[in-house]
């Protein structure tokens, strides 16, 4: 079982709209968590930080739940250049990171 | 603002040679982390180095070897390549301070 579980999606919405999806993580040790997204064969770009309080960064909120270990990704007025695989990733109290498979969302005109 | 910098950024060696590949963190960040992504895969943490001293290691083959140097960059070394190997290879950065990883644009390896 991966350490990371993700909604594998596809998720396709038109723009404007309001898309979310979650992951889950196994090890309650896990300190540090983030989300990422990916273009086909580009790097992954670090989209934000999560907290336990919850965050948000314009159109992106990213909530953290520690009890039931799961992470959520809500994109609100959903844009064309939102299309790409948005990876769930966590930190233990070490350096690696565990990435989740992502979720892919395409948003259409 | 200074990324990441990876080379080569394309990579084409047959089987059983070396491959070097080097990544240039981004400026005062002291730690070094390399991940390699299979297609259709997650990207799968290597190893990593902080002040120069290896720091963590993940599902790195023994013909693989890494280091960092006194100015920060790091070369993962890579002998004896198998078809397997072919991937895309991210590096990535941070500071020790701040866990948030920052990922160079990778190189990508094909072994023939």
């Amino acid at each position: 079982r991966k350490e990371v579980e993700q909604d594998p999606g596809p998720f396709n919405v038109p723009e404007g709209a309001t898309v979310a999806f979650n992951c889950t993580y196994s090890n309650s040790a896990s300190q540090s968590f983030f989300w990422y997204r990916q273009d086909c064969r580009k790097e992954p770009k670090l989209l934000m930080s999560v907290y336990s309080s919850g965050n948000e960064d314009g159109r992106f909120t990213a909530q953290l739940n520690r009890a039931s270990q799961y992470i959520s990704l809500l994109i609100r007025d959903s844009k064309l250049s939102d299309s790409a695989t948005y990876l769930c990733v966590v930190n233990r109290n070490d350096y690696k990171l565990s990435f989740g498979a992502g979720t892919t969302v395409t948003v259409r005109a | 603002a200074a990324g990441v910098i990876q080379s080569p950024r394309h990579l084409i060696k047959e089987k059983r040679e070396t491959a070097t590949l080097k990544c240039y963190p981004i400026p005062r960040h002291d730690t070094v982390y390399w991940y390699q992504q299979g297609p259709g895969q997650d990207p799968q943490f290597l190893i990593s180095f902080y002040e120069k001293m290896q720091s963590d290691k993940g599902s790195i083959p023994d013909r693989f070897s890494a280091q960092q140097f006194s100015d920060y960059h790091s070369e993962l070394n890579m002998s004896s390549l198998e078809l397997g190997d072919s991937a895309l290879y991210f590096c990535a950065s941070s500071s020790h301070l701040n866990r948030e990883q920052y990922f160079g644009p990778g190189t990508r390896l094909t072994v023939t």
